[in-house]
């Protein structure tokens, strides 16, 4: 079945530096490509997305790329706070959404 | 945020025992979705209804049962065939096709006594 892989699982940075996640699918028609946000103990919140006919798109300290033929997407935060510390979930779908298993960031002060 | 809701925040349940989650959205969306997650994992699909008085099974289906009387309305019914039912639920909504954003409750953490 379809599935989505994720690295790494964890990560810590310190401050100030950069944090990049991928992920990597298996469903070639998949063709929307969110990231989830959870702070411990709270409910996911979209951070950013992007369709499967755009190479890149960025949000201020975010961005995302996506490599359709190589089937693989990833999470770009630069200059890392330590309100970016928590887990990070990719997803991808087309008539179904699947989450990836998360990487954990923290970012030490 | 606020637009969908989740009930109770904590449950229990004792052995045996069929418990029902409440979901509840005024975000007039079509879609809605139930997750499980547990500690340092991911997220499981449920089961998800893309509209009123249908439903369809997700990846970890077995052992749990969900209604779609309402458009607003979304429970799940934890049943005592599912045996290891201690885990975070998650209920989400969204426009309506699997491509738009999923919007998520508080969650409730659910734990056998």
């Amino acid at each position: 079945g379809e599935n989505v892989e994720q690295h790494p699982s964890t990560l810590s940075v310190q401050e100030g530096d950069s944090a990049v996640i991928k992920c990597t699918y298996s469903d070639s028609a998949s063709n929307y490509f969110p990231w989830y946000k959870q702070e411990l103990g709270k409910r996911p919140q979209l951070i950013i997305d992007i369709r499967s006919n755009v190479g890149e798109k960025k949000d201020q300290r975010i961005a995302v790329t996506l490599n359709k033929t190589a089937k693989h997407f990833s999470l770009h935060i630069t200059e890392t706070q330590p309100e970016d510390s928590a887990v990070y979930f990719c997803a991808c779908s087309y008539d179904k959404v699947i989450f990836g298993p998360g990487t954990s960031l923290s970012v030490i002060p | 945020d606020g637009g969908i809701t989740q009930s109770p925040k904590y449950l229990f349940r004792k052995e045996g025992q069929n418990v029902t989650l409440s979901c509840e959205q005024n975000l007039n969306h079509d879609a809605m979705y139930w997750y499980r997650q547990d500690p340092g994992q991911g997220l499981r699909l449920i089961y998800y209804s893309q509209i009123v008085n249908d439903f369809q099974k997700g990846d970890i289906a077995e052992g749990y049962s969900v209604s779609r009387e309402k458009k607003e309305s979304f429970p799940l019914t934890v049943t005592s065939a599912q045996k290891n039912p201690t885990a975070f639920y998650l209920c989400a909504s969204s426009i309506g096709q699997a491509q738009e954003t999923q919007y998520f409750g508080p969650g409730t953490r659910l734990l056998v006594l």
